[in-house]
């Protein structure tokens, strides 16, 4: 599985707070990747890294910023938290195949 | 990047053989073809990759006619811990910037 872990695995935060999601890896993968995925649109490509301090746009990008100082650590940062924001968020790496961290629940109030 | 069509759900019994078939008619020369299970409350998992022709591993087959427009995942005598949702992704491996979009998946569910 990569050594993928997501933290925190849940987080319940209000309208307007900033809010850090953290993935960190342990394989040394080049690529990582933060999804979203909400009922009925499957997984969503937020933004992903190709390596230290390189990063691009997904799909869904807007409201969100990530950050790779280190190989093992992309950080997910949500500047300010809106309801729209609820979902659950997935950290993946690339090597040959996708592995997946077990996601984290966020609840936007 | 390639679009990918799946049926949204299906529904099987235990003990049967399980086909579920994917589109992708804008699939281009460098693009594999790659399968991935989601379980509740958990990230997909890996379970088959192909570029033609077919596939197999512990756990499942994949069959690519020459063409390439479809592939179908076939997955034998499914059990009930085979419901999940099964995501069907064409894009290029290794490639700097590499993006493997995931469309809506197909819901499976296998019932006693």
């Amino acid at each position: 599985d990569a050594g993928i872990t997501q933290s925190p695995r849940h987080k319940v935060t209000e309208t307007g707070t900033p809010v850090t999601l953290r993935c960190h890896q342990t394989e040394n993968h080049r690529y990582m990747y933060w999804y979203r995925q909400d009922p009925g649109h499957g997984l969503r490509l937020i933004h992903y890294s190709y390596g230290v301090k390189d990063t691009d746009k997904g799909e869904v990008s807007d409201g969100y910023s990530v950050s790779r100082s280190k190989t093992e650590d992309f950080l997910l940062t949500l500047e300010s938290a809106t309801s729209s924001q609820t979902s659950v968020y997935f950290c993946a790496t690339f090597e040959g195949e996708q592995y997946f961290g077990p996601g984290t629940r966020l609840t936007v109030t | 990047l390639a679009k990918t069509t799946q049926p949204i759900s299906m529904d099987s019994y235990e003990g049967q053989e399980v086909n579920i078939t994917c589109s992708h008619n804008n699939i281009a020369t460098n693009d594999y073809i790659t399968w991935y299970q989601q379980f509740p409350s958990q990230g997909p998992r890996f379970i088959i990759q192909g570029y033609k022709t077919k596939v197999t591993n512990e756990v499942a087959s994949l069959f690519i006619p020459a063409d390439r427009k479809s592939s179908t995942l076939s997955l034998p005598r499914v059990s009930l811990s085979d419901t999940a949702v099964y995501y069907c992704l064409v894009g290029v491996l290794n490639n700097a910037g590499n993006m493997l979009t995931f469309g809506g998946g197909t819901r499976l569910m296998v019932k006693p």
